[in-house]
């Protein structure tokens, strides 16, 4: 199993420059999330789905759009980049049961808007 | 809504010694779960060890143990003989066990471990 990948792993847009970040799980998992980390900052949740065609938002959604149209597959798309999304993506997944279940995190994207 | 504070921005230790990270968390729930997770150079976010909320029993994994005090709403990390490969951001977390199991973090803690 891959886990969860992520490409690309940097970019660098200008301001008002469109793109999509890819985010792919292998697990089956049910849930996937979208978190971003600024530097020196812990992360923030962007958008999350529970399942495939459900996506919810979260903390920190604005200037951004998800999709899920299947299990495997949680695009995030940036439109009109701004200065402020500079950051570090990070998709993660897991399988929705109590208990002991882990979100595994993908290795991330390191996006620059110039 | 849930919130997590780490009250220590850096923190230092020398090798072979035991370092403790604070976090305290804020929330309503009584259902839920903690973690602290580790962030390298490499970025990779790497689970260290997790607390459920109902078990009183602090959680170990090796060399890495909690303190959790769930009336202070309290949860710390005791590294023991600390090594050169613990050096890393060490993130803090809370997960609600009722509907998308969403991840609230801290701000984090940069450990430094002096040989």
């Amino acid at each position: 199993n891959a886990g969860v990948t992520q490409t690309p792993k940097f970019r660098i847009l200008k301001i008002g420059q469109s793109m999509t970040l890819q985010c792919t799980q292998d697990m089956n998992h049910n849930y996937m999330y979208w978190y971003r980390q600024d530097p020196g900052m812990g992360l923030k949740l962007i958008y999350y789905s529970v399942g495939a065609g459900i996506t919810d938002k979260g903390e920190v959604p604005n200037g951004y759009n998800v999709s899920r149209s299947t299990t495997e597959d949680f695009p995030l798309r940036l439109e009109l980049a701004a200065p402020s999304q500079t950051s570090v993506y990070f998709c993660a997944s897991s399988y929705r049961q109590r208990g002991n279940n882990e979100q595994f995190f993908g290795p991330g994207t390191r996006l620059t808007v110039l | 809504a849930q919130t997590v504070t780490q009250s220590q921005p850096e923190m230092s230790v020398q090798e072979a010694e035991t370092v403790t990270l604070s976090c305290t968390y804020d929330t309503s729930e009584s259902d839920y779960y903690l973690f602290w997770y580790k962030q390298p150079p490499s970025r990779q976010m790497i689970l260290v060890i997790r607390q459920e909320a109902y078990k009183q029993q602090n959680a170990t994994e090796n060399r890495f143990s909690v303190n959790f005090q769930k009336a202070a709403k309290s949860f710390s990390l005791k590294i023991s003989d600390s090594q050169l490969g613990d050096a890393a951001m060490y993130f803090c977390a809370y997960r609600s066990e009722v509907g998308a199991q969403k991840l609230v973090f801290g701000q984090g803690t940069r450990l430094t471990i002096n040989p």
